[in-house]
């Protein structure tokens, strides 16, 4: 079955605690996306890779870090998470049309 | 200013009849891709169908209908026969090909539909 994977699903962590969050596509997908997702803000890209070894940043960057050493993976690492990165996070990877297919998301509570 | 705008915040529809969820974008870009997502409340967020800006007819997925306007620059959903399962947030995104991140999709805020039995 063609899915990305998100895990974990809920993390409640503190602040300054580093945390990774992880994705993996199973389509051979090139472009993959993170998104964190805010009532009132809608869904805002953090970070982006066009293939391996090739990220930028999106919109909302701060804060976050990302690698791209295989085509499937794409983690998403928060080395010292604060409050306002508590929110809902998608991965996602995009078909040669544009489509993007999302992971279940991950719910992050920093505090 | 906003590339995406949903203006309907929600939406109410009577189950088994059709309901036209609004979408405008604005680009100055001739090659765009249109997309529509569906995110229950479960939170996960599903792609329903797609829109080239050359595609010169409408698209359709099933009970999923894109009434695309290009002069208009409009792109809405058409649910028809609702059902109580179509109660969730509809976004709308656009996908601007000439860009330089050309796969990044410019997202809307989203129209929350009920259901009604």
């Amino acid at each position: 079955e063609a899915q990305v994977t998100q895990n974990p699903r809920y993390l409640i962590t503190v602040t300054g605690k580093k945390l990774t969050v992880t994705c993996s596509q199973n389509m051979n997908h090139e472009y993959m996306s993170w998104y964190r997702q805010d009532p009132g803000l809608g869904l805002r890209q953090i970070y982006y890779s066009m293939n391996v070894e090739v990220t930028d940043k999106g919109d909302v960057p701060e804060g976050y870090k990302v690698s791209r050493k295989e085509k499937r993976n794409f983690p998403l690492i928060l080395e010292s998470p604060s409050p306002n990165q508590t929110s809902l996070y998608f991965c996602a990877s995009s078909a040669p049309r544009g489509e993007q297919y999302f992971g279940p998301g991950t719910r992050l509570t920093v505090t | 200013a906003q590339k995406i705008t949903q203006t309907q915040p929600g939406m109410f529809v009577q189950e088994k009849e059709a309901v036209t969820l609004d979408c405008t974008y604005d680009t100055s870009d001739q090659s765009y891709g249109l997309f529509w997502y569906k995110q229950p409340s479960s939170g996960e967020m599903i792609f329903l169908i797609y829109q080239g800006s050359y595609d010169e007819q409408n698209a359709t997925e099933g009970r999923y209908s894109l009434n695309f306007q290009k002069a208009r620059k409009s792109a809405n959903l058409v649910i028809s026969a609702s059902q109580l399962g179509d109660s969730a947030m509809y976004f709308c995104a656009m996908r601007e090909i000439s860009a330089g991140n050309n796969r990044k999709l410019i997202w809307g805020l989203g129209t929350s539909l009920a259901v009604n039995p």
